[in-house]
Parts: structure tokens; sequence; C-alpha cells
């Protein structure tokens, strides 16, 4: 597509209950990133896919979240026994990545994530 | 790893040129500029991303100075829809640098 598409764009859930947030990134692109953003806060690392290298889980906060990334396009993010402390705005990006450029990182519009 | 300094929050007038400056004292060789502007409520935009020297584009420029110690991007005759946070990030492709790079941003607030 044009842009990362991400969805649900809104989500509200009990607290206890799963969620799964998915990402289109831009076609073509094998870096894609997951971010976390609080209110009012700065954008807050979570988990880097590079083509079809083992990811870079360091950022996850908790083994309550995971992600996936299937044939080296879509990925979800899933949270489980979600929490208060995860309400945040998930954001999903992509790059070119690659040799010599400047690896330029394109996000969505985010996730919206609220728990109840 | 790049770390980089901006100030919080910047102030300014419609019509005026806002100037951010990013303290980026240990950049390395492979490492690009790069600036992004978050609305509320939106995800980062990329606005610009320069090497060295002067890089201008339809919305800002951007100025590194020799050592690219700093970078200073310059956004002309803002408006109140300039309002926004913006994100210095200094990076190359090969290192996962952008996942730590991202601190508070600098609040930018034009008022009429």
């Amino acid at each position: 597509g044009a842009g990362v598409s991400q969805s649900p764009s809104n989500k509200v859930t009990e607290k206890g209950k799963d969620v799964e947030l998915r990402c289109d990134p831009i076609s073509g692109h094998t870096a894609l990133y997951w971010y976390r953003q609080s209110l009012g806060q700065g954008l807050e690392f979570l988990i880097y896919f590079q083509g079809n290298s083992a990811p870079d889980k360091s950022g996850l906060p908790s083994d309550r979240f995971s992600a996936e990334r299937t044939g080296g396009s879509v990925s979800t993010l899933t949270i489980q026994r979600t929490q208060q402390e995860d309400s945040a705005v998930y954001l999903c990006a992509s790059s070119l990545g690659g040799e010599g450029i400047g690896n330029t990182i394109y996000f969505g519009e985010g996730s919206w994530l609220t728990v109840v | 790893l790049a770390k980089t300094t901006q100030p919080i929050s910047m102030d300014s007038y419609e019509g005026q040129e806002v100037n951010i400056t990013c303290s980026h004292n240990n950049i390395a060789t492979n490492d690009y500029i790069t600036w992004y502007q978050q609305f509320p409520s939106q995800g980062p935009r990329f606005i610009i991303q320069g090497y060295k020297t002067k890089v201008t584009n339809e919305v800002a420029s951007l100025f590194i100075p020799a050592d690219r110690k700093s970078s200073t991007l310059s956004l002309p005759r803002v408006s109140l829809s300039d309002t926004a946070v913006y994100y210095c990030l200094v990076g190359d492709s090969f290192s996962n640098d952008y996942k730590l790079s991202f601190g508070a941003g600098t609040t930018v607030t034009v008022r009429a």
C-alpha cells in the first residue's frame, strides 16, 4: 500500500483480555518496528524485524507481549492478559533497510489501546 | 550509539522562523540525521534528512556543521498548524539505533 497501515485504529478492552494489533508495512520494506507511546511521552521501542533475521525483542516490557511477522510482511503484536498500564498508542513503522542509505522510517497512524 | 539532546519546548508566533538545534556529540561516520514531526493523535511524520552541509525541501531546511556534532532544523514562516512535537534522530541503515533514539522531542507551540 501507499503507507503503513494499522488496525484497529482504536481498541477498548477489559483488563485481563488479550488483544491483537495488526500492521501492514509499506510494500518492499524489509524492516518493521513496533513502538509504544503513552500520553505525553516519547516513543518507546518494543520490537524490530529485519528481513528473515531473528527479531530484536529487547524492548518488550514483559512476557505478556509478543509479536510475529508472517512472510516478511504483515506483523501482529499480541498483548495477553492486558493491564491498565498497557493503555497507550502502539505505533508500527517500516523502512527499506539496506546498505548505504539513510534509513528513513515511515510510521502508521497507530492503534490506540485503552484497557478498562 | 549516538544520543541526541534537544530543547523540551519552544514558543513562536505565526510568520516567524523557528530553529530547533539538536546536539549529537558522538555521531558516527555512517550516521544520518533525520527529523520527524508528530501531531497529537497521529504517528510521527518524516520531515527531512541529511548527512552534512545543508538540505532543503518544501517543508524545512536542515543545517549541519562540518563537525556534524549538532544540527538545526529550520521551519520558515510557521503557522498555527506547525504546532507539534519535533524529534531529532541519528542513526544508520545497519544499526538498530532507532530503537533507542526517540526521546521526548521538542514541543513547538505557535501562537497567533
